[in-house]
């Protein structure tokens, strides 16, 4: 079976420090991948999308960029945290665009 | 893109009560729309989800309704138990004739079961 794998589970950086989160899928291939945040008693917000390796779009202009150096794994990072990038990170993956996407147990950010 | 209204933001209900949630979505051509239940500091999970080839789905006490010419789509929770309490998301997805475009999500509703 399938199982989305995403760490650390919480994390605290100081402003201004660099942001490395890292995802990975087992027991599929070539699946599409996402990074999605959720601010407090917020929706959940698009970041970056991939169809393959080294294939990404970004749905939001930031300071976060994002990386998929082997099919199944998918990076999520900053140079430079800013206090706005706190918030619940949710790394997903799903077999296409019309079945559901499957969510790793996020990444509690807080950024001091 | 696509843009997702979700209302209410907040909802109670007595227990053994129904519950709806209702989602509007704008891009016409958006036909996969999932609703996923997120329990505090957890992941959000499928519950049910339904394509635009079918106007209802139903799963026990779960139901979902799509009107495409309206473009709003609907949860119903019937016999609600204190279980069910939890930040409920609609989602949609759009075609754009490629790519793996990520889900639009509402703002989500947060459901609570009074005993």
């Amino acid at each position: 079976s399938q199982t989305i794998h995403q760490w650390p589970a919480t994390l605290v950086q100081p402003v201004g420090s660099p942001l490395s989160l890292e995802c990975t899928v087992e027991g599929t291939s070539n699946p599409n991948l996402y990074w999605y945040r959720q601010a407090a008693g917020r929706g959940l917000q698009l970041l970056f999308y991939s169809v393959g390796i080294g294939q990404i779009s970004s749905e939001v202009p930031q300071n976060l960029s994002a990386s998929r150096p082997q099919d199944r794994q998918f990076i999520l990072s900053s140079k430079k945290l800013l206090l706005s990038d706190s918030g619940f990170y949710l790394c997903a993956w799903s077999l296409s665009k019309n079945t559901e996407a499957f969510f790793g147990q996020g990444t509690r950010l807080t950024v001091v | 893109g696509e843009n997702v209204e979700q209302h209410p933001s907040t909802l109670s209900v007595q227990e053994g009560d129904s519950a709806v949630i209702k989602c509007t979505y704008s891009d016409s051509a958006s036909n996969y729309f999932p609703w996923y239940k997120q329990e505090l500091g957890k992941r959000p999970q499928l519950i049910i989800d339904i394509r635009s080839n079918v106007g209802e789905k139903k799963d026990q006490r779960i139901a979902v309704t799509l009107n495409k010419t309206a473009k709003h789509f609907s949860l119903h929770i019937t016999e609600t138990q204190p279980e069910d309490s939890a930040v409920y998301f609609c989602a949609a997805r759009g075609y754009s004739g490629g790519g793996a475009d990520g889900l639009t999500f509402g703002k989500g509703t947060h459901l609570i079961i009074q005993p």
